[in-house]
């Protein structure tokens, strides 16, 4: 079993819906929790960043953390196609000496 | 802005030859490191370079050697390339090593025949 378990998609929404993508994880050391954007043919970029439990907004985004699940979800409200692109969770924690540890990614598709 | 700039950006190769990917940051990071996606998994680490002079595997490193030329520059090369590398690899930087904001490369898709 992976440490970090993510739907690998596709996901295929129209524009303008609210988008949940989530990732599920099994350590319970891991504190620190990101949401990278990876366009096609691009490096990933870091979108959302998240200490312990929680909620972090920031502008359509929202990333949630909740640690007694090992459950955290990314939301986009007023999905854009420019949002198209897939979505990587990462995260870390004082057992994994705080390298990342990557879920596979979702692929998230937006129709005009 | 050139960020973190990777090369060559495609490469295709026979098994047993060597090649080396080159990595270069120009926003005065400390950390750099090589990741590899694979199609499925996520990113994994090959090796990292917490600061200038230090270089420390990751969860992947056979095969492959790294150097850390300078304070930009960080190397991957693979010696005797086999088709399980068959990869697209990411060069990637941050201030401090640890929990940090990571930028990446637009990366290298390699083929191994």
């Amino acid at each position: 079993q992976k440490e970090v378990e993510q739907d690998p998609g596709p996901l295929s929404v129209p524009e303008g819906a609210i988008v949940s993508l989530n990732c599920t994880y099994s350590n319970s050391a891991f504190q620190y929790f990101m949401w990278y954007r990876q366009y096609s043919r691009k490096g990933p970029e870091l979108l959302m960043y998240t200490y312990s439990s929680g909620n972090k907004e920031d502008g359509r985004f929202t990333a949630q953390v909740d640690k007694s699940s090992k459950y955290i979800s990314l939301f986009i409200r007023d999905s854009q196609p420019s949002d198209s692109a897939t979505y990587l969770c990462a995260m870390t924690g004082w057992d994994s000496n705080y390298q990342l540890i990557w879920g596979a990614g979702t692929k998230l598709i937006i129709k005009p | 802005n050139a960020g973190v700039t990777q090369t060559p950006k495609f490469q295709v190769l026979k098994t047993g030859q060597s090649m080396t990917l080159q990595c270069a940051q120009d926003m005065n990071h400390n950390s750099m490191y090589w990741y590899r996606q694979d199609p499925g998994m996520g990113l994994r680490l090959i090796y990292y370079s917490a600061s200038e002079g230090t270089t420390d595997k990751g969860e992947v490193p056979n095969g492959y050697n790294v150097s850390r030329l300078n304070k930009r520059e960080f190397s991957l090369r693979l010696e005797s390339a086999a088709p399980s590398q068959t990869s697209v690899y990411f060069c990637a930087s941050s201030e401090q090593q640890g929990i940090e904001k990571l930028f990446f490369g637009s990366g290298t898709q390699l083929s191994v025949l």
